[in-house]
């Protein structure tokens, strides 16, 4: 049972213009979601993150709203760049859960292609 | 500078044999993670360790083993009972609750 979902493989998108990654979740415990951009045969780069007690949070051309009431959240890129283009997980852990520094559930990812 | 190390960056073994993927921190993090990616598949949660001498099963724990005897290291052991050992694992770090975690840049494992 997937608790984290990023429904969309791949998305495309005009440079300059804003891209709009999705992710969904289930578990009503997360409180705290994160999002990293990796590139093949590469670790993961940490983003942007976002706490339960906040709707957004921005830092530069990105900014993630969240949604608790939908579980949804979203990261916004504006203007993208090609350097963007990359595969873009979303990941949430239940923080206050008293478990600490627990490990975090990731979605599948959504591959980012930014094009000239 | 500091980061998280992991060797090698590509490994292979024979079925039926152990084997030992290092993760090492200069991040003075308390707490380090082990992942594992397959394609087209987000990371999977192997172990975690939030402190030293200390250490708790992730999602897909079965077949693997880990040790947390210094701050700075958190080894992985794939042993044989793994059924398909043969993906790419990535070592992370974090400095505690609500912190993001650090990743190192991972070691593709592949089991002939």
């Amino acid at each position: 049972d997937q608790q984290v979902k990023q429904n969309s493989p791949s998305l495309s998108v005009q440079e300059g213009r804003i891209s709009i990654l999705n992710c969904d979740y289930t578990n009503s415990m997360f409180d705290y979601f994160l999002w990293y951009k990796k590139y093949p045969a590469e670790g993961p780069t940490f983003l942007i993150s976002i706490s339960s007690i906040k709707d957004k949070n921005e830092d530069g051309r990105f900014t993630v709203f969240l949604n608790k009431s939908a579980k949804h959240l979203s990261l916004h890129i504006v203007p993208s760049q090609p350097g963007d283009s990359a595969v873009y997980f979303c990941a949430a852990s239940a923080q206050g859960s008293g478990g600490g520094a627990d490990g975090l559930t990731f979605g599948k990812g959504t591959h980012l292609i930014i094009q000239p | 500078d500091g980061g998280i190390t992991q060797s090698p960056k590509y490994l292979f073994r024979k079925e039926g044999q152990n084997v030992t993927l290092s993760c090492e921190q200069n991040l003075n993090h308390d707490a380090m993670y082990w992942y594992r990616q397959d394609p087209g598949q987000g990371l999977r949660l192997i172990y975690y360790s939030q402190i030293v001498n200390d250490f708790q099963k992730g999602d897909i724990a079965e077949g693997y083993s880990v040790s947390r005897e210094k701050k700075e290291s958190f080894p992985l052991t794939v042993t044989s009972a793994q059924k398909n050992p043969t993906a790419f694992y990535l070592c992370a770090s974090s400095g505690g609750s609500y912190n993001e975690q650090f990743f190192g840049p991972g070691t593709r494992l592949t089991v002939l």
